[in-house]
């Protein structure tokens, strides 16, 4: 049970580049969001789904687009990336919104982005 | 914008002693409020959960005190140990959009001296 799997770990981007930041789960979790994590600024929410083909934004999606065609992946997509996007990436997902115990959030282990 | 506020931003305590970390936020939706641990290089990872309609809850060395009408909570870390070093976040939900979503505190960096 691999959990929530990001891809790449580390990349380095030019400013005006595009790529796209993986992230699958295998807990057949309805929910998936993506979080960025700047120094000392706690993790701030980019976008999130509630399932396959339901998408949302969250506090800070300019510059960022994502897509849900399965409930197991969840890409985000740099379109024109810039230094503003140097961060580190963490992609998450729970089962439901519900009050539960085991009802989590599971993160990835992050995704390190420099833009230069 | 919703607001979770953490403090303090960083910490030092002995092996053995008693770190406490708060966290304060505004309006919510009535839910969860959980604290995650991070450790360097990882994702954070929910270390302990409350529910809003108890007051306290242990696990282990670990205790979250929750105060409803003062919206406030936080995190008690007894006879602390130099594994705990590590970033710890609170964390409140909140309604929005199609989905409630967590809304996290800005970190509180823990150093536990041996």
């Amino acid at each position: 049970n691999a959990g929530v799997t990001q891809t790449p770990k580390f990349r380095i981007l030019k400013i005006g580049q595009s790529m796209t930041l993986q992230c699958t789960q295998d807990m057949n979790h309805n929910y998936m969001y993506w979080y960025r994590q700047d120094p000392g600024m706690g993790l701030k929410l980019i976008y999130y789904s509630v399932g396959a083909g339901i998408t949302d934004k969250g506090e800070v999606p300019n510059g960022y687009n994502v897509s849900r065609s399965t409930t197991e992946d969840f890409p985000l997509r740099l379109e024109l990336a810039a230094p503003s996007q140097t961060s580190v990436y963490f992609c998450a997902s729970r089962r439901s919104q519900g009050v539960s115990g085991a009802n989590v959030l599971t993160f990835g282990a992050g995704s390190r982005l420099t833009v230069l | 914008q919703q607001q979770v506020k953490q403090s303090p931003q960083s910490l030092i305590v002995q092996k053995g002693g008693i770190s406490i970390i708060n966290c304060a936020y505004e309006n919510t939706a009535f839910d969860y409020f959980p604290w995650y641990q991070q450790f360097p290089g990882k994702g954070p990872a929910l270390l302990i959960a409350i529910r809003p309609d108890v007051s306290e809850k242990k696990e282990g060395r670990f205790t979250i005190s929750f105060n409803k009408s003062a919206k406030q909570f936080s995190l008690h870390i007894m006879d602390s140990q130099p594994g705990d070093s590590a970033t710890y976040f609170c964390a409140a939900p909140i309604s929005s959009g199609s989905a409630r979503q967590l809304t996290f505190g800005s970190g509180t960096q823990l150093t536990v001296l041996p």
